[in-house]
């Protein structure tokens, strides 16, 4: 059990939009900021989204992070098929004094 | 171009002990705090340790607090991870991730190697 809760699968159209969340508490997200990797199948992951919404250079700003409370999205619009991938959140937690990160959300592009 | 490669993965009992190395290169290595962040299909991706660029702080995770010690050489540009009292549940590919700032805490991590599969199981 992840201490962020992502949903487990998402899927949309390709050229659509979609949208991840990322769920947790006032000792993680509500108080630290979140950063979102993206793990490409049988690769290492990849810093996708740092600081809730800053994009490290080069990646795509079809990418983009926000926060509000204890919760954050990652929203991907017009989705291409290389977008297929899995998406981690992650956050410190002052309580368990670690970087925790959720389960991950498997990425289809239909 | 940032590249972090890990090495000394394997397969170990359980009580075991095994030493991982993470060779840098394309960056100041000194300048960096490092960091290992490890990944299982049961415990999905799991922060391990980090440290400072001058070993000054040193974080575990509780899971492995007592059991693993990370260090560096800087003046080899390699990160270490000396696992011992290995469990099946330490089974997992093991990263090497860089910190994105100088001076940053907590740790983002902006560049990661290929990992390295460790395996404990009699």
């Amino acid at each position: 059990q992840s201490v962020l809760t992502q949903p487990p699968s998402v899927s949309e159209a390709l050229r659509q939009r979609v949208t991840i969340s990322c769920s947790g508490s006032s000792s993680n997200i509500g108080n630290n900021a979140v950063n979102w990797y993206q793990q490409l199948p049988g690769k290492a992951p990849k810093l996708l989204i740092y600081y809730d919404d800053l994009l490290p250079s080069g990646v795509s700003d079809r990418f983009s992070g926000s926060k509000s409370g204890t919760s954050a999205s990652l929203a991907i619009s017009g989705l291409q098929s290389e977008d297929e991938a899995d998406y981690y959140c992650s956050a410190w937690d002052d309580s368990l004094n670690a970087v925790v990160f959720g389960g991950g959300t498997k990425l289809t592009v239909l | 171009e940032v590249q972090l490669v890990e090495s000394g993965g394997g397969l170990v009992k359980p009580g075991g002990s095994l030493r991982l190395s993470c060779a840098a290169s394309g960056f100041t290595f000194s300048a960096y705090p490092m960091n290992w962040v490890r990944q299982s299909p049961e415990r999905g991706l799991e922060w391990v340790s980090s440290i400072s660029s001058s070993s000054f702080y040193i974080y575990y995770a509780d899971s492995v607090q007592g059991r693993f010690t990370i260090s560096r050489d800087n003046t080899k540009n390699s990160l270490y991870l000396q696992m011992s009292s290995l469990r099946a549940d330490d089974t997992a590919v093991y990263y090497c991730a860089r910190d994105q700032d100088t001076n940053n805490w907590p740790p983002v991590f902006d560049s990661w190697g290929q990992g390295t599969l460790v395996t404990v199981s009699s």
